[in-house]
């Protein structure tokens, strides 16, 4: 079937880096995707990486894609306390639903 | 089991009729619901909050008077389209938090519709 997982919880230090990590359990898959959710607020669209990629950077953002092991991840570079939400991962078969994880929930502590 | 009952799953009608999508908590009393939308080829974005109680929150550019939304009960969020028109056809998501919580977001299976 299909199960995207994720831890819920990450503590992080104000410029540090985060990694967010998540695995998922279809690998047809075609595309997978990162969101972010602040507080009170829906979900936001932060990167997506197509699967026959191995990673892709964006900004302070850089996304590992490991498709033999079928984990995904998001790199945060110097986190700051604006980064505190929550990320969902999710994956994607084409003409099919999304199936996201239960959010990974990043605190930036100062 | 399923947390989110989504429902209708697909709908497809004539240009003109209005439409309406139920969202269901099934195991727990949701304040909070969101509603998203999905064009081919793009992610999904965010149309709107659905607050139990209240008016519903739109995000810029979504018309409120073409998405109607009803959060009536803890458990029940609708999304009416009204007048649909085949610009509109899209697949609609939405999703719950239970309530006095921030997470997990629950996501319902969605609805493909297409207006012909």
């Amino acid at each position: 079937g299909e199960d995207v997982e994720q831890s819920l919880f990450l503590s992080v230090r104000e410029g540090d880096s985060s990694v967010i990590n998540c695995t998922y359990t279809d690998s047809s898959s075609t595309y997978l995707y990162w969101y972010k959710q602040e507080p009170g607020a829906g979900l936001q669209l932060l990167t997506y990486i197509f699967s026959n990629m191995d990673m892709k950077q964006d900004q302070r953002l850089t996304v590992l894609l490991n498709k033999k092991d079928k984990h995904l991840s998001l790199r945060i570079a110097d986190t700051q306390t604006g980064d505190s939400a929550i990320y969902f991962c999710a994956e994607k078969k084409y003409g099919q639903n999304f199936v996201f994880g239960p959010g990974t929930r990043l605190s930036v502590l100062p | 089991g399923a947390v989110v009952s989504q429902h209708p799953s697909r709908v497809i009608c004539k240009s003109g009729t209005s439409v309406k999508i139920e969202c269901r908590s099934l195991d727990f009393q949701a304040t909070t619901m969101f509603w998203y939308r999905q064009f081919p080829k793009q992610s999904l974005m965010l149309m709107a909050t659905s607050n139990e109680g209240s008016k519903a929150t739109y995000e810029q550019g979504v018309e409120k008077d073409k998405f109607l939304i009803n959060h009536a009960s803890l458990t029940l969020s609708t999304l009416t389209v009204t007048s649909a028109h085949p610009e509109d056809s899209s697949f609609y998501i939405c999703s719950v938090i239970e309530q006095g919580k921030n997470q997990p977001q629950h996501f319902g299976d969605g609805t493909r519709l297409s207006i012909l």
